[in-house]
């Protein structure tokens, strides 16, 4: 199993600015990846963060919008850019283990 | 790319009452998870299923996958109010990138 710690849980922030979101895992995982979910809403893939090179986005996430970062094998963060109202949301981080996909507990931001 | 339809996307029932939610898939999969997402959690990995016609039991979860290998449903039996949450489908996808492709969830309310 996995324990992933994520932070910030929660932030408000105003438009226009960046956040950085962390997510550390609590042992060496080969594949890590960051979800956005909507309140009600089922997990959308933004990408893959792979560790030693850049990370590989899904269609509709762009690397300038959502910047990521993996240095190691038990460490990434997620930077949110030039925030609007329509990045009001949770972005989960994950990892796998044993093919089970483990999640950390999510960071929910709001863009005023 | 790959896209992965749940049904019902709601579904409420009385305590007692059984409960079945279906994942269907327009290709082939390799395999199969499922996973719960409490109100307010994160997603926790239920089971996964690999082999066509499988089924697998948990107390009172059942879980089936299609011989077609192109869908999948989770009967749960008896419902509980512990039973209440989303429960999702996810395929974990080789095809270009390693990624984990989440359905899109059927949200279960259990009525006292």
């Amino acid at each position: 199993s996995a324990v992933i710690s994520q932070k910030p849980s929660r932030d408000i922030c105003q438009r226009g600015t960046s956040l950085t979101i962390q997510c550390q895992v609590d042992s060496q995982v080969t594949m890590m990846f960051w979800y956005r979910q909507q309140p009600g809403q089922s997990l959308t893939l933004i990408a893959t963060a792979n560790q030693g090179s850049e990370a590989t986005y899904e269609s509709g996430f762009v690397i300038d919008k959502f910047p990521i970062s993996r240095p190691n094998l038990t460490f990434s963060t997620l930077t949110v850019s030039n925030m609007s109202p329509e990045d009001s949301s949770i972005y989960l981080c994950s990892a796998t283990v044993a093919g089970e996909l483990f999640f950390g507990e999510g960071s929910r931001l709001t863009v005023l | 790319g790959q896209q992965v339809m749940q049904i019902p996307q709601y579904q409420h029932v009385q305590e007692g009452e059984d409960f079945t939610t279906y994942c269907n898939s327009s290709t082939t999969l390799s395999n199969i998870q499922w996973y719960k997402q409490r109100p307010g959690g994160h997603p926790v990995f239920l089971i996964q299923l690999v082999k066509s016609g499988e089924v697998k039991k948990q107390k009172r979860l059942t879980f089936q996958f299609g011989e077609a290998k192109k869908n999948s449903s989770l009967h749960i039996t008896a419902t509980q109010t512990t039973d209440v949450g989303t429960y999702f489908c996810a395929v974990f996808t080789t095809s270009g990138t390693y990624k984990y492709i989440f359905g899109t969830g059927t949200r279960l309310k259990v009525l006292a």
